[in-house]
Formats: C-alpha cells, structure tokens, sequence
C-alpha cells in the first residue's frame, strides 16, 4: 500500500490568484495523478506525471492552467493557475503501484 | 479504457447483504476490476480488485463472471458506516501502474 498525504488540506482564495498543492507519498512510484472531484461529481483525471518527464493532460485541462512538478519519485505539485471560482473543488493526488491510492484531497474555494 | 455502469443509488438496512453490480462489456483482455468506496471530503479508498472468478478480503467479496462482461462487488451484512460512493474501475496495470477513469459510482445509503 501507499500512504499519500497532501497540502494543503484546504485553502480560500481570490480569483486571480494561484494556488500550489503539494503531494507527498511514503514510498517511490512511478506514475502519480491529479484528479478533480466538483461537489457531488465523480472525479475527473487532470493529468499523470512521470518522474523525469512532462506530465500528460487530459483532454479539456491545459499546462498553463494546471502546470505540475515531479521533481522525485514520492513527491508531486499541482498549481492552480488564474483561479476563478469555477475552480473550486477538491483536488486529489493518487498513486498507483498496480493497485491505485488517493490522498486526503485538497478542498479549494475561489471567492 | 473500458467503461463501466453501475446503478446511480441502491438503499439497503443494517445487517443485509448489498451487492452491487458493475457493467463493463467493453473490458480488455489484460484489464482488472477495482472497486473503491468514498466517504464525504475523502480521498476513494481501495476495497477489492479482481481479474476473474471470485475475490474475498477482509470487507468484501467480488464475484466474476466467466465473460467478464460485469462484476458485483458484495457487502456482507451492512452498517450505517457503509454508507457511501462505490466506483466500479477497469483498467490495465502497466509497468509502474496504470491510469484509472472513473464512472458515476453508485450511492448506498444504509438505514437503520
């Protein structure tokens, strides 16, 4: 198993503004991602981020709107760039080892 | 990716027996089934996942067919706490892992 956690574990911000999560796993993997989950939706895959690689993108979400980090293997970030309060929502970090895990999530309000 | 389809809501009673049916007709040869329960302003934690026939761990059960065209994943004997989002997943584990997309899941609701 992996244990994920995240930072922050929630934020208030402006519009206009950006905002870092950060993520942060107990063991080395290969492969993370960055969902997003909107109130009462399912979740929806950002992109996958390779260490030592740019991450891949989901159709409908862009690097300048949501660039991410993999500087290592067990750690990740994702900004949220230009926030608008369309943007508010609970981002996720996951991990897979064969078996996927998710952290706590980062719950994100855009005033 | 294979896509799945499960039952928008199910409500069941203390102590009963849910079992949950997922389908995924489209499912490859190399992908597996994974089952995931959500809480509110919580991350998905893994429940159970399979490749074929039937599955049992510690909190359920995981029955599949011969086809693989579905999959049910069983709650023996239900509480209040089983209340919650299940996503039924199917993807193909590759080196390092693989990308998982999720469906609607299926909201239990659980009475006393």
């Amino acid at each position: 198993s992996a244990v994920i956690s995240q930072k922050p574990s929630r934020d208030i911000c402006q519009r206009g503004t950006s905002l870092t999560i950060q993520c942060q796993v107990d063991s080395q993997v290969t492969m993370m991602f960055w969902y997003r989950q909107q109130p009462g939706q399912s979740l929806t895959l950002i992109a996958t981020a390779n260490q030592g690689s740019e991450a891949t993108y989901e159709s409908g979400f862009v690097i300048d709107k949501f660039p991410i980090s993999r500087p290592n293997l067990t750690f990740s970030t994702l900004t949220v760039s230009n926030m608008s309060p369309e943007d508010s929502s609970i981002y996720l970090c996951s991990v897979s080892t064969g078996t996927q895990y998710f952290g706590p999530g980062t719950r994100l309000l855009v005033l | 990716l294979a896509k799945t389809t499960q039952p928008i809501s199910m409500d069941s009673y203390e102590g009963q027996e849910v079992n949950i049916t997922c389908s995924h007709n489209n499912i490859a040869t190399n992908d597996y089934i994974t089952w995931y329960q959500q809480f509110p302003s919580q991350g998905p934690r893994f429940i159970i996942q399979g490749y074929k026939t039937k599955v049992t761990n510690e909190v359920a059960s995981l029955f599949i067919p011969a086809d693989r065209k579905s999959s049910t994943l069983s709650l023996p004997r239900v509480s209040l706490s089983d209340t919650a989002v299940y996503y039924c997943l199917v993807g193909t584990p590759g080196t390092g892992g693989f990308k998982t997309i999720f469906g609607a899941g299926t909201r239990l609701f659980v009475k006393a």
